[in-house]
């Protein structure tokens, strides 16, 4: 059974703060997507990551693939309060369909 | 361009009920996606369209929901007879698969709760 685990699940973190966001797999898949979830709306897609080694950014949010180990990284920079969200990976190892991670809350107190 | 469409954006029924909702893709996208999801949790897959084909309903409950997706666009997902543990949001995405990218997109939602 394919499993996408984020960790932390619970994030709380105060303004101007950096934490990294952990996204592990448990199949090989060099296709991996990141959405953004605001209470009680659908699903924002934020990142793109397509190939090993792949890096994107769009303010304060970086977002990283290791194919080798399974692993996806979504980094915040400073924390602001517009940053709280429920952030979901979700990996395609077959090209045909999306396998959710668990989702991270993240808090940010200011 | 106009995003991924659902209606209605809320529901209430009681159990036994049935409910059914309606999706509008995005223009051109091939591929239309129905999930559950309930409050805290990710959003599970009921079944996958290609076109107007079935790919993927091995997590729909057949014997109370069923999908359809005529003349390959707009979706319609239903639920006979609801049950309590039905009520959950119920999201439609779509996508087209280009130069190895099946980026998914979601619509609005449907909130349903059933009493």
């Amino acid at each position: 059974e394919l499993k996408v685990e984020q960790n932390p699940l619970f994030l709380s973190m105060q303004e101007g703060k950096n934490y990294t966001i952990y996204c592990n797999y448990s199949t090989t898949s060099d296709r991996l997507y990141w959405y953004r979830q605001d209470p009680g709306k659908s699903l924002e897609s934020l990142f793109v990551l397509l190939s090993n080694g792949a890096v994107k950014q769009e303010g304060r949010l970086m977002a990283s693939l290791d194919t080798k180990a399974r692993l996806s990284t979504l980094h915040i920079t400073a924390a602001v309060h517009d940053l709280s969200a429920t952030y979901f990976c979700a990996v395609d190892p077959f090209g045909n369909q999306f396998y959710f991670g668990t989702g991270t809350s993240l808090t940010v107190i200011p | 361009e106009a995003g991924v469409a659902q209606s209605p954006r809320y529901k209430i029924i009681e159990k036994r009920q049935s409910v059914a909702f309606w999706c509008n893709p995005i223009s051109g996208h091939a591929t239309l996606y129905w999930y559950q999801q309930i409050l805290g949790q990710g959003p599970k897959l009921l079944i996958q369209f290609q076109n107007n084909g079935v790919v993927d309903d091995s997590q729909l409950p057949k014997d109370r929901f069923s999908a359809e997706r005529l003349k390959g666009v707009d979706s319609t997902l239903k639920i006979q007879p609801a049950k309590l543990e039905d009520s959950a949001v119920y999201l439609c995405a779509s996508s087209i698969f280009w130069r190895d990218n099946n980026e998914q997109f979601f619509g609005p939602g449907t909130r349903l709760t059933v009493l």
